[in-house]
């Protein structure tokens, strides 16, 4: 059965910190990866991966992924207080319509 | 600005009412899906849809059904409601082809009394 797996499942830092949220998935016929931020609302989309170590970057935020160990990564440096959100890994493979999503990590950013 | 827009916020109902959430998207996307999103599981796929009147169950149908009789129209009805159907539901659409990602609704968070 497919799935995706995040850790931590929660995490608190304070601002200027640094952090690496994970994403490890077991999807058949992996299409891609994406990467959402969820504050209060809807989720909105930060990042899309197809492609094994290609850093994919927007402002503070990068997110990598390792096709070989099935993993994918998102940094967040000098981290704000407006960064604390639900931030949600999906995978899509090829013979599916819908995506996978993980359980999500809920950041929290402390001033 | 492109959007998909869920009928209701918040929503209070009680034990064995018929419930009915809607989700209207202006961007043409072929694809509509429902999720539930509850702390620790993350989203849950109840039903998607890929054409108009076509539907396919998600991991989690069982309690639920759909309706989506235009393109940009997609609803989850809840036939009988029951507490364990309280829960945050997303609405998401998105074009046919692969690798688009999804547009999200803003939520329904259902209470069921």
């Amino acid at each position: 059965e497919d799935k995706v797996v995040q850790s931590p499942l929660s995490l608190v830092v304070h601002e200027g910190d640094t952090v690496t949220l994970n994403c490890s998935y077991e999807v058949t016929n992996f299409r891609s990866l994406l990467w959402y931020k969820q504050e209060k609302k809807a989720p909105t989309f930060l990042f899309m991966l197809t492609s094994s170590g290609i850093e994919k970057k927007s402002g503070r935020l990068s997110s990598i992924l390792d096709k070989k160990e099935l993993f994918s990564i998102l940094n967040i440096t000098a981290t704000q207080t407006g960064d604390s959100a639900v931030y949600l890994c999906a995978v899509e493979a090829y013979n599916n319509n819908d995506m996978r999503f993980g359980a999500g990590t809920r950041l929290t950013v402390k001033p | 600005d492109v959007k998909v827009t869920q009928s209701s916020r918040y929503l209070v109902k009680r034990t064995g009412e018929k419930v009915f959430l809607e989700c209207v998207q202006d961007m043409d996307h072929e694809n509509m899906f429902w999720y539930r999103q509850d702390p620790g599981l993350g989203l849950r796929l109840i039903y998607f849809s890929y054409d108009v009147k076509m539907k396919e169950k998600g991991d989690i149908p069982e309690g639920y059904s759909v309706s989506r009789e235009k393109k940009e129209r997609f609803s989850l009805i809840l036939e009988s409601a029951s507490t364990n159907q309280t829960s945050m539901y997303l609405c998401a659409s998105s074009f046919q082809g692969r690798g688009y990602g999804y547009t999200f609704g803003s939520g329904t968070r259902l209470t069921v009394v």
